[in-house]
């Protein structure tokens, strides 16, 4: 079993829906959550952190996570075509453990 | 200081040939990363430095990658005798020591072993 699972995609959605994007995690002992996003040919770019359990929101972008089912969410509001991207999670701290990543297609 | 920078941006390389590349951190961040991204993957770990100071490597660096940092500035990564199984994403990260979650990433290097 991966540390990290997260379905690969592509996930496909009209301008203006509710994008989720989800992981599931299999380390308890974990405490940071990590979105990023991934453009072609780019690095990762940090979106959104979380420190153990709870709910954060920025802008359109909310993160959430569940230790008790070992499950982290990316909820992405009013999506955009510039929202098309890959989506990688990420748990750890300094060693980063990485998801598969998402990869969300948002048309116009 | 605009990011983290990574030299080159792509190279081909022929099997048993030895590549280096090269990472520059931005400037205040002491811990720097190195991760690879094959396709459809997301990064794995290889190894990080606080300053010069390699403090973990991963299993997956074999004895052919060595990565240094020799004076806490800016990083190496060389792989000896390249195989076609190294043909990959080579990232290369930094962050403040507190800051181990919010890595910034460089655009990487594509490394193409024929």
């Amino acid at each position: 079993q991966k540390e990290v699972e997260q379905d690969p995609g592509p996930l496909s959605v009209p301008e203006g829906a509710i994008v989720s994007l989800n992981c599931t995690y299999s380390n308890s002992a974990f405490q940071y959550f990590m979105w990023y996003r991934q453009y072609s040919r780019k690095g990762p770019e940090l979106l959104m952190y979380t420190y153990s359990s709870g709910n954060k929101e920025d802008g359109r972008f909310t993160a959430q996570v569940d230790k008790s089912s070992k499950y982290i969410s990316l909820f992405i509001r009013d999506s955009q075509p510039s929202d098309s991207a890959t989506y990688l999670c990420a748990i750890g701290f300094q060693k980063l453990v990485f998801g598969t990543g998402t990869r969300l297609l948002v048309s116009p | 200081d605009t990011g983290v920078s990574q030299d080159p941006r792509h190279k081909i390389t022929k099997r048993g040939q030895n590549v280096t590349f090269r990472c520059d951190p931005i400037s205040e961040h002491n811990r720097l990363y190195w991760y690879r991204q094959t396709l459809g993957q997301g990064p794995e770990f290889l190894t990080y430095f606080q300053n010069e100071a390699q403090l973990e490597k991963s299993r997956l660096l074999s004895d052919r990658f060595s990565a240094e940092r020799p004076k806490g500035s800016f990083s190496t990564l060389e792989i000896q005798r390249t195989e076609q199984g190294d043909s990959a994403m080579y990232l290369c990260a930094s962050s403040l020591p507190g800051e181990g979650y919010g890595y910034t990433f460089g655009s990487g290097t594509r490394l193409t072993v024929v």
